[in-house]
């Protein structure tokens, strides 16, 4: 089944200790990106990967990072979490195909930092 | 990145059509236009993308007019499980920056 595997589904830690949300797709997808979804913001774009290697800031790329060793996964990395990065996150896969970007997301994970 | 205009939220009854427009005036030559659907605490569903004219799948409609400066989702006879926010992007294979927006929250009353 084609899916995006996103782990944990809900984590809760302390400012300032590090953490890691996987994300891993089996579609042999080029592009994945990951997004934080906040009430009344919608979905603001984090960072993205247009293929191993090659990672780019989306649009609030402050206190992440990540990194794109392997085509299926594409990790985020919190070095020093605040409060604000309290959120609902989303990772996305999706196959690049002239103007056809249909976008798979997995299950999210849900983030409090306290 | 052109950038869209949805509606807020919209009712609606079950058994109803349901329209909901999406602003972009500055839409690029190259661009399609994507919906997705989204539930609460789950990730969006792709539902239907386009490029001119009209789009018709299992699930939805989609209707660009010929300046395509603007689209319309048409869900045909919504039933309350069509509850959720929808959400029109712009954007071409080389636009990798998705802009989600807030979307358009729909409510489908019994």
């Amino acid at each position: 089944e084609a899916q995006v595997t996103q782990n944990p589904r809900y984590l809760i830690t302390v400012t300032g200790k590090k953490l890691t949300v996987t994300c891993s797709q089996n579609m042999n997808h080029e592009y994945m990106s990951w997004y934080r979804q906040d009430p009344g913001l919608g979905l603001r774009q984090i960072y993205y990967s247009m293929n191993v290697e090659v990672t780019d800031k989306g649009d609030v790329p402050e206190g992440y990072k990540v990194s794109r060793k392997e085509k299926r996964n594409f990790p985020l990395i919190l070095e020093s979490p605040s409060p604000n990065q309290t959120s609902l996150y989303f990772c996305a896969s999706s196959l690049v195909v002239g103007g056809y970007t249909e976008a798979f997301f997995g299950q999210g994970t849900r983030l409090t930092v306290v | 990145l052109a950038k869209t205009t949805q509606p807020i939220s919209m009712d609606s009854y079950e058994g109803q059509e349901v329209n909901i427009t999406c602003s972009h005036n500055n839409i690029a030559t190259n661009d399609y236009i994507t919906w997705y659907q989204q539930f609460p605490s789950q990730g969006p569903r792709f539902i239907i993308q386009g490029y001119k004219t009209k789009v018709t799948n299992e699930v939805a409609s989609l209707f660009i007019p010929a300046d395509r400066k603007s689209s319309t989702l048409s869900l045909p006879r919504v039933s309350l499980s069509d509850t959720a926010v929808y959400y029109c992007l712009v954007g071409n294979s080389g636009t990798y920056k998705y802009i989600f927006g807030t979307g358009t929250r729909l409510k489908v009353l019994a």
